[in-house]
């Protein structure tokens, strides 16, 4: 089975402040993708990245960086000199290839609330 | 409008009614996916469309939710007889991609469904 692990269920901290979200997931599966979604107040999850399982390369996108690591089933964000436009709900995410007639069901974490304070 | 839009923001349903939630995908996106999200949780699968055709119904958790996209474009998603368990947001997703579990989905904000 799939599954999806977030244990950080809040985190607070002051702006420009350095900041880490776990994420930790389960899959027998050998090809798979793996995604950040953030969720502001307005309600729309947005796409932040995608990583698959056959590139463990880190990547970096402005303040925004992910630690991929297959050995520790590991896909971490982190926000680098956090803004408060940060402050949203971040969701992990699974996908595997889909069946022939299925679709591929990404699933999600719990998420983690991240409040930056001014 | 350019991104996917949902249809009520927000309904307050007495137990028992139906209700019908409805989606606008982004135009020409192949893939539309609707799913549930209970507070403080994450999205959960209910069900996809590939075109017109529903090929995975197997998140929805019973017979009285029910989906259709008869033309391949706007989604409704249908529930009868509601219940105080089904209070939830339900968030339609797009893609142009087929199967998209490669590419990125576009969400709309959600319909917020309470019922009392």
């Amino acid at each position: 089975a799939q599954k999806v692990t977030q244990a950080q269920t809040e985190i607070s901290v002051v702006e420009k402040e350095d900041v880490t979200l776990d994420c930790v997931y389960e899959t027998r599966d050998t090809t798979y993708y793996l995604f950040w979604y953030k969720q502001p107040p307005s309600g729309e999850l947005v796409f932040l990245i995608r990583r698959n399982s056959f590139d463990e390369q880190n990547e970096i996108s402005g303040r925004y960086s992910w630690n991929f690591q297959k050995s520790t089933s590991s896909f971490n964000f982190t926000i680098t000199a956090s803004q408060v436009v940060d402050s949203a709900v971040y969701f992990c995410a699974l996908s595997v290839p889909p069946g022939y007639s299925s679709a591929s069901k990404i699933i999600f974490g719990s998420g983690t609330r991240l409040s930056i304070r001014p | 409008g350019a991104g996917v839009s949902q249809s009520p923001r927000y309904k307050v349903a007495k137990r028992g009614q139906d209700v019908a939630l409805r989606c606008d995908p982004i135009s020409g996106h192949v893939s539309l996916f609707w799913y549930q999200q209970a507070l403080g949780q994450g999205p959960e699968f209910l069900t996809y469309f590939q075109n017109e055709a529903q090929l995975d119904k197997s998140g929805l958790p019973s017979d009285r939710f029910f989906a259709e996209r008869p033309e391949g474009s706007v989604s409704t998603l249908k529930i009868q007889r509601t219940q105080q368990e089904d209070s939830a947001v339900y968030l339609c997703a797009s893609s142009f991609m087929k199967k998209a579990n490669t590419g990125e989905l576009f969400f709309g904000e959600g319909s917020r469904l309470t019922v009392l």
